[in-house]
């Protein structure tokens, strides 16, 4: 099935930084969703996006929707220990059919 | 918040046999629920799209016959894995939507190990 292009794939900070990360698509979406995945568990929804252009924030998260609808980017600032785990992006059409991104895997060096 | 709430969350079975994996909305009725499976470090692929009172609607590549869906009412959607083979097992995972324009709920979902 079809996946988005994410990046980074993995990350390596130090407690208190700020994170970015990245979607592409070659295809345009209407919707794009961020979700955090910890180990056995399910995607947790962080930040839904239904305009291009639209940017959004969820405490230290920050998210906006590419203009061109073919990206999308999400930012924790002041990274705390709790945030670790694996980001994924997903483009949609009134959220059905999500097609996911690749992941980010996050993690906090002590 | 919303709640979707997925059953079991581990399973062990033996080859040939079939697994039953329920996936219900806790407080709100789910006219669409989806269902995906991920393999260990890769991301969410979907299998089918299961509707409320009609047949699912399979991605190419899925087996409807392998992998069965029933949605009988608004809160309840089943997938049955069939005649299991230890290339299923993975971590199966459901979500749900709601009203038209819902952001989409995610199910803690199933660790699915054929042996």
């Amino acid at each position: 099935g079809q996946q988005l292009n994410q990046s980074p794939q993995s990350m390596f900070i130090q407690e208190g930084e700020d994170v970015s990360m990245n979607c592409t698509s070659s295809s345009i979406f209407n919707t794009w969703l961020w979700y955090k995945q910890d180990p056995g568990e399910g995607p947790v929804l962080l930040i839904a996006l239904y305009k291009a252009g639209e940017l959004t924030s969820n405490g230290r998260l920050t998210a906006q929707f590419g203009i061109t609808r073919k990206d999308s980017f999400l930012n924790i600032s002041a990274s705390i220990p709790s945030d670790v785990g694996i980001y994924f992006c997903a483009g949609g059409f009134g959220n059905e059919k999500l097609t996911f991104g690749t992941g980010t895997r996050l993690t906090i060096i002590p | 918040g919303a709640v979707v709430s997925q059953h079991p969350s581990r399973v062990i079975c033996k080859s040939g046999t079939s697994v039953k994996i329920e996936c219900r909305s806790l407080d709100f009725q789910a006219t669409t629920m989806f269902w995906y499976r991920q393999f260990p470090k890769q991301s969410l692929m979907l299998m089918a799209t299961s509707n409320e009172g009609s047949k699912a609607t399979y991605e190419q590549g899925v087996e409807k016959d392998k992998f069965l869906i029933n949605h009988a009412s608004l809160t309840l959607s089943t997938l049955t894995v069939t005649s299991a083979h230890p290339e299923d097992s993975s971590f199966y995972i459901c979500s749900a939507q709601g009203a038209n324009n819902s952001p989409l709920h995610f199910g803690n979902g199933t660790r699915l190990t054929v042996t």
